[in-house]
């Protein structure tokens, strides 16, 4: 079956870090991969997303991802962190099962950012 | 323009009792999803509507839980006989299309309480 792995569930970082969220994925074909982002008492929103091309894709506020076939890996960067990017961040992935697209979500990676 | 709405935004229901919540989609959005979040926990896939087709029913978690869409519009889910295990914040999302390439726009949630 589909799954997605976000292995770490907590991560803390100082503000001007650097910092990678892990997501694999399981999935026979090219999926196509989100990165979303979750502020507290907030909707989700989308970071940026990868369907074909160029494997490394850049989003909103700084964030980027890297496409990894071998590793079946989708990994969000981003270079900064800002005390503003604490939240949780889900990793998705779509999948087609009879004509219908089911997304599957990570299980979240809570990011603390320290001052 | 608008984005989705929820409504209510909390609910705090006595358990036994039937709750609905309502889903009010991107205007000309043709897919709708309900995810439900346990607290501290990624999303939990209930139910997908797309256009006119049957809809995928495979993530409701028993025969007490239902949703409804008129048309490409609207969406209520329904819990009968509400038990504390629903406690969660439930989540509706909507797409432009059936198509896996389009990411989900999310509401800001239902917050269910049962006591």
């Amino acid at each position: 079956a589909q799954s997605v792995t976000q292995p770490d569930i907590h991560i803390t970082v100082s503000e001007g870090a650097s910092l990678e969220l892990r997501c694999n994925y399981s999935y026979g074909a090219t999926p196509y991969l989100f990165w979303y982002v979750q502020s507290p008492g907030q909707g989700l929103q989308l970071l940026l997303k990868y369907f074909s091309g160029d494997t490394l894709v850049q989003g909103i506020k700084g964030f980027e991802a890297e496409f990894k076939r071998s590793q079946s890996s989708f990994n969000l960067r981003k270079p900064s962190v800002h005390w503003s990017d604490a939240a949780e961040y889900f990793c998705a992935v779509t999948t087609s099962t009879s004509g219908t697209y089911k997304y599957i979500f990570g299980t979240g990676t809570r990011l603390k950012v320290l001052a | 323009g608008a984005g989705v709405s929820q409504s209510p935004s909390n609910k705090v229901t006595e358990k036994g009792k039937d709750v609905e919540l309502r889903c009010d989609p991107i205007s000309g959005h043709t897919a709708l999803y309900w995810y439900r979040q346990r607290l501290g926990q990624g999303l939990e896939f209930l139910i997908y509507f797309q256009g006119n087709s049957a809809p995928d029913k495979s993530g409701l978690p028993s025969d007490r839980f239902s949703a409804e869409r008129t048309g490409e519009s609207v969406s209520t889910l329904t819990i009968q006989r509400t038990q504390q295990e629903d406690s969660a914040v439930y989540l509706c999302a909507s797409s432009p299309s059936l198509a896996g390439s389009y990411e989900q726009y999310f509401g800001p949630g239902t917050r269910l309480t049962v006591t």
